[in-house]
């Protein structure tokens, strides 16, 4: 069966240290990968996604960035925090070229900077 | 663009009580329609989704859901609320494009009272 697997589950860190959020997906081969940030536990914002290795799509403009080493790792990355990327992260995954596929979410990161 | 909207931003049921969560959402063309919940601190975790057929499509845990064209609806119910339902639930539409650019709903907090 598939599994993924996203840490830290929480993680602070002051304001100008950088960042790496890292997921793992088990038990498939390619997936599209994703990267959504949580705020005030409420709606979803999709900030990356992935369909391949070294295939990056950036949703929104910001202090992030993704990276996908290997075809079941996705990386969120950033050189300075501001305090405006504290928020609850997730990564998710879901079947390649299937396009009514749900998604699969981690467990989630709790981000907070200070 | 696609939109969901979830008017409620609190329910409130009583256990053993039928329990409704609204969704009405805007895509282009065929929609794609999801249903996840969300346990504090945690991933979502998918529930149902209609992807065509059946108006009416049965999920996880004994929830149902459904769709409405002329409504532009899919709305999430469950005959007999229990404690445990009690979460966050969100709705998320997709057109015809990869899974992962669905646009989630700012999510309905589900509480059920003993």
């Amino acid at each position: 069966s598939q599994t993924i697997h996203q840490w830290p589950a929480t993680l602070v860190q002051p304001v100008g240290s950088p960042l790496s959020l890292e997921c793992t997906v088990e038990g498939t081969s390619n997936p599209n990968l994703y990267w959504y940030r949580q705020a005030a536990g409420r709606g979803l914002q999709l900030l990356f996604y992935s369909v391949g290795i070294g295939q990056i799509s950036s949703e929104v403009p910001q202090n992030l960035s993704a990276s996908r080493p290997q075809d079941r790792q996705f990386i969120l990355s950033s050189k300075k925090l501001l305090l405006s990327d504290s928020g609850f992260y997730l990564c998710a995954w879901s079947v390649a070229d299937r396009t009514n596929e749900k998604l699969f979410f981690g467990s989630g990161t709790q981000l907070s900077v200070l | 663009a696609q939109s969901v909207a979830q008017p409620e931003d609190q329910v409130n049921v009583a256990e053993g009580n039928p329990l409704t969560v609204k969704c009405t959402y805007s895509v282009s063309g065929n929609p794609y329609l999801f249903w996840y919940v969300q346990y504090p601190n945690r991933g979502l975790q998918f529930l149902l989704k209609y992807i065509t057929g059946d108006n009416l499509v049965k999920g996880s845990y004994g929830f149902e859901a459904e769709f409405n064209k002329s409504q532009t609806s899919f709305h999430l119910k469950k005959p007999s609320a229990l404690v445990s339902d009690s979460a966050l639930y969100f709705c998320a539409v997709r057109g015809n494009t990869n899974a992962g650019k669905s646009t989630f709903g700012d999510g309905t907090t589900l509480t059920v009272k003993p």
